[in-house]
């Protein structure tokens, strides 16, 4: 199985709400990423969770906030988000973080995100 | 600021044309690799390149990695309708700890 799952696929959400994305995958990979995409252009590592911890932060605002429960699941917690926030959230495991080590990435199917 | 660099950021090709897409970073990558990401898809893994003037195929598909590991070429040949889509390379900077997506190459492809 090398297929990573990420719910929902779209939401939308007013500017005062609180939702949830999720990521799973079962390949036994041990670490796992949230990019965020805007239309036209190229994903933007936002997190890395290598081990179930938290390795980078790309100086992201307080108002995501990522979650790794176990080594399958990913989440990402939103609250007060505004609409620039609206793009396409993917969700990506490899085998080992760093990158250096070569391993490529799957990437999941994404959840496009509307902040109204 | 984007490190890594694409050109052509569009190509519109005729089916049976071939395509080019080259990537340029401004410092050496370990190793590069290059996704694909269809309209409304997510980005699908091609290819991984590691040694410094590296060339591999893939059918209709050719990866090239720079000498100095600061470049890479993807080149299609006699293009198909299926492989309308942008085509992203990509590649660890900073130790490895960072992981830089090219600005991409959108190609159609006019049947």
């Amino acid at each position: 199985d090398t297929e990573v799952t990420q719910t929902p696929k779209h939401l939308v959400m007013g500017m005062t709400n609180k939702k949830s994305l999720k990521c799973e995958q079962h390949m036994g990979h041990r670490a796992m990423y949230w990019y965020k995409q805007k239309a036209k252009k190229p994903p933007e590592l936002m997190f890395v969770y290598s081990y179930e911890k938290l390795s980078i932060n790309e100086s992201v605002p307080s108002r995501f906030s990522p979650e790794c429960p176990n080594s399958s699941l990913l989440n990402l917690h939103l609250h007060a988000l505004q609409p620039e926030d609206s793009a396409l959230y993917l969700c990506a495991s490899s085998q080992i973080w760093p990158w250096g080590s070569g391993y490529e990435q799957y990437f999941g199917p994404g959840t496009r995100l509307t902040v109204t | 600021g984007q490190q890594v660099m694409q050109i052509p950021q569009y190509q519109h090709v005729q089916e049976g044309e071939d395509f080019t897409t080259y990537c340029n970073s401004s410092t050496t990558l370990s190793n590069i690799q290059w996704y694909k990401q269809r309209p409304g898809g997510h980005p699908v893994f091609l290819i991984q390149l590691v040694k410094s003037g590296e060339v591999k195929k893939q059918k209709r598909l050719t990866f090239q990695f720079g000498e100095a590991k600061k470049n890479s070429s993807l080149h299609i040949t006699a293009t198909q309708t299926t492989d309308v889509g942008t085509y992203f390379c990509a590649g660890p900077v900073n130790t490895g700890n960072q992981f830089y997506f090219g600005t991409g190459t959108s190609l159609t492809v006019i049947p």
